[in-house]
């Protein structure tokens, strides 16, 4: 099975740090998503990247950028982070014959 | 994009019981039509999806329609039980573009 792993579940960070979230899949798939999910919000997409150093803005991009130096790892970057963005964060990796998104576990992230 | 809606947005269900979650989309080319189920602190899983050219499919005790003249897709879980307990989303997919999704429903099943 494909495994999309986010190397923290519970993150604490203090207002204006840079905060690196890290999510790496396993089966060599091209596409790769970050989203944050929010009550009542759903989904919402931030960034996306179809190939390695390739990377596209998403729905909500701002306060955010992201860094694909290699294909199995797709970094998600709060540059400064803010309290609004206090979240859970999903990565989701998709290619091959699987037509559907596979999703890591998330990272609650707590900005306070 | 353009949004999934999704609903209801809880939904409590007894045991043995059934569920049906809806959804509507609004981009006619859509052609895929996923849906998770997110059980608390993982991440979503797909449990069952649906492509445009089937109008149901079934596993086990879960089923998905479409309706593609309607733009709706549902899903029904017959004789319902406490681990369907979980929030569940619907997507719709439009060839390489990204997956839209619902705001999603939490399901409780109550024994």
């Amino acid at each position: 099975d494909v495994k999309v792993t986010q190397s923290s579940r519970y993150l604490v960070k203090r207002t204006g740090e840079k905060v690196f979230l890290e999510c790496v899949q396993d089966m060599d798939h091209e596409n790769m998503f970050w989203y944050r999910q929010d009550p009542g919000l759903g989904l919402r997409l931030i960034y996306f990247s179809y190939d390695v150093k390739m990377k596209e803005k998403g729905d909500i991009p701002e306060g955010y950028s992201v860094s694909r130096e290699k294909k199995e790892r797709f970094s998600l970057i709060l540059e400064s982070a803010s309290t609004n963005q206090t979240s859970m964060y999903l990565c989701a990796s998709l290619g091959g014959r699987i037509y559907g998104y596979t999703f890591g576990s998330g990272t609650r992230l707590t900005v306070v | 994009g353009e949004n999934v809606e999704q609903h209801p947005s809880t939904l409590s269900v007894q045991e043995g019981d059934s569920a049906v979650i809806k959804c509507t989309y609004s981009d006619s080319a859509s052609n895929y039509f996923p849906w998770y189920k997110q059980e608390l602190g993982k991440g979503p899983q797909l449990i069952i999806d649906i492509r445009s050219n089937v109008g149901e499919k079934k596993d086990q005790r879960i089923a998905v329609t479409l309706n593609k003249t309607a733009k709706h897709f549902s899903l029904h879980i017959t004789e319902t039980q406490p681990e369907d307990s979980a929030v569940y989303f619907c997507a719709d997919k439009e060839g390489n573009n990204d997956m839209r999704f619902g705001a999603g429903t939490r399901l409780t099943v109550k024994p």
